[in-house]
């Protein structure tokens, strides 16, 4: 069935250091992904999304692309900030059929120092 | 802020009580989804609706039901409460609930504790 794997975490980073979270899918036909934050005590917030392959979704410094031949989404922000801590999610939705759920990774704690 | 609203924040109950969670969509939302997020499970998709019917069902036990009303809002049951069923529960919301753009935003959430 479908599914995604996200890098362990947590993640520890200074502040002004490059983050890399990596997701990897697995899925039939071509879904959609997204990454989600959730700050503490706060709910999901969509950050990003593509919708097909080599799409490069963008927002606040962050950028993943849709890589179909290597099947992965990776989360990547050139610097990061005190204000990014918080747990990471990929997600996927396969579209079509009778559900549109979404597909959840385990999540990535980033802590961010300064 | 999604617009998505979720009520209540918190919901402290004891084993075997019942509890009814709610949620408001996004204007002009018409498809609505509920998941729990537990430590062991993590993020797991439950139940959806669109326009007042049952679309898709995932993992939810038959103690827990779920309707959505004409105005779009939805609710959901948990019955019989086990300490197991402590966990936060989102709701979100998306338009029509197919095609390759749509995208759920997502409530505050409830977080229920069984004691």
């Amino acid at each position: 069935g479908n599914s995604v794997t996200q890098m362990e975490g947590p993640v520890t980073l200074s502040e002004e250091a490059f983050l890399t979270i990596n997701c990897t899918y697995t899925a039939t036909g071509y879904p959609s992904l997204f990454w989600y934050v959730q700050y503490p005590g706060e709910g999901l917030q969509l950050l990003l999304k593509a919708t097909k392959a080599d799409d490069k979704g963008s927002n606040k410094g962050f950028e993943a692309t849709y890589r179909k031949e290597t099947t992965s989404f990776h989360l990547e922000k050139g610097s990061v900030q005190v204000s990014d801590s918080a747990v990471y999610f990929c997600a996927l939705r396969q579209y079509g059929g009778a559900t549109n759920k979404l597909i959840f990774g385990t999540g990535t704690l980033l802590a961010v120092q300064p | 802020d999604s617009g998505v609203t979720q009520t209540p924040k918190h919901l402290i109950t004891a084993t075997g009580q019942r509890v009814t969670l709610r949620c408001s969509p996004r204007s002009g939302d018409l498809s609505v989804y509920w998941y729990q997020q537990s430590l062991d499970q993590g993020l797991q998709f439950l139940i959806q609706y669109y326009n007042g019917e049952e679309r898709a069902k995932g993992n939810i036990l038959e103690r827990f039901s779920a309707q959505q009303f004409p105005d779009l809002h939805s609710e959901l049951n948990l019955s019989s409460l086990e300490l197991g069923d402590s966990a936060l529960y989102f709701c979100a919301s998306s338009v029509a609930g197919q095609g390759p753009q749509e995208t759920q935003y997502f409530g505050p959430g409830t977080r229920l504790l069984v004691l």
